[in-house]
């Protein structure tokens, strides 16, 4: 029963160029969407989130969009650096306070 | 910027042993969770505590597993007698509020294998 789907594993981008990560989900009453950003041996750490009155939020150099009627959710990065690469987590939450779902990550490689 | 601290970071023990995995949530945050991760697989949720008392939890918590804040600071995972699918990184996370633009603070979590 997967609620989150991260479908690609890996993603390789040079430096400089745009990252795209991409996720789904199952359940259109998500309320609450997040990006969280994973090192080896490291805690997840928060990037960035939307709500789902929203269709898209920019933080620097992070952008994340959502559409709803596909219920799809991207991360996008630009321009990528080396420091980047880590483990990328979509997340949901029907409501706060209650338990979040996790795709099952995107690791990210961004080549110098 | 104030942390979720977890300990130990790694911990080895034989199956059918009991386990305490530790955590100090951030001092003004009021909801906390536990979460794992089997290697290679999704980050899982384990169970949320609010109020002194269990809020949700998954299926994956059950009767061996228990959570306690003992006191003001720590909030412990127990699990009474590990099995081998035990072996796992345990993530302990903490929030502030119920409000809406919620995020989890993660700890960086404990290793915990079981032999």
């Amino acid at each position: 029963d997967q609620q989150v789907k991260q479908n690609s594993p890996s993603l390789s981008v040079q430096e400089g160029r745009i990252s795209i990560l991409n996720c789904d989900y199952t359940n259109s009453m998500f309320d609450y969407f997040l990006w969280y950003k994973k090192y080896p041996a490291e805690g997840p750490t928060f990037l960035i989130s939307i709500s789902s009155i929203k269709d898209k939020n920019e933080d620097g150099r992070f952008t994340v969009f959502l559409n709803k009627s596909a219920k799809h959710l991207s991360l996008h990065i630009v321009p990528s650096q080396p420091g980047d690469s880590a483990v990328y987590f979509c997340a949901t939450t029907l409501r706060a306070g209650n338990q979040f779902y996790f795709g099952t990550g995107t690791s990210l490689t961004v080549i110098p | 910027e104030p942390e979720v601290t977890q300990t130990p970071s790694h911990q080895v023990t034989q199956m059918g042993q009991e386990v305490i995995l530790r955590c100090v949530p951030i001092s003004n945050h009021l909801y906390f969770y536990w979460y794992r991760q089997i290697l290679g697989q999704k980050v899982e949720f384990l169970v949320s505590f609010y109020n002194n008392e269990i809020s949700e939890k998954s299926e994956i918590f059950d009767d061996q597993f228990s959570v306690e804040r003992p006191d003001g600071s720590n909030f412990t995972l127990k699990i009474r007698s590990t099995k081998l699918e035990d072996s796992a990184m345990y993530f302990c996370a903490s929030s502030r509020t119920g409000s809406d633009n919620e995020k989890l603070f993660f700890g960086s979590g404990t290793q915990l294998s079981v032999l």
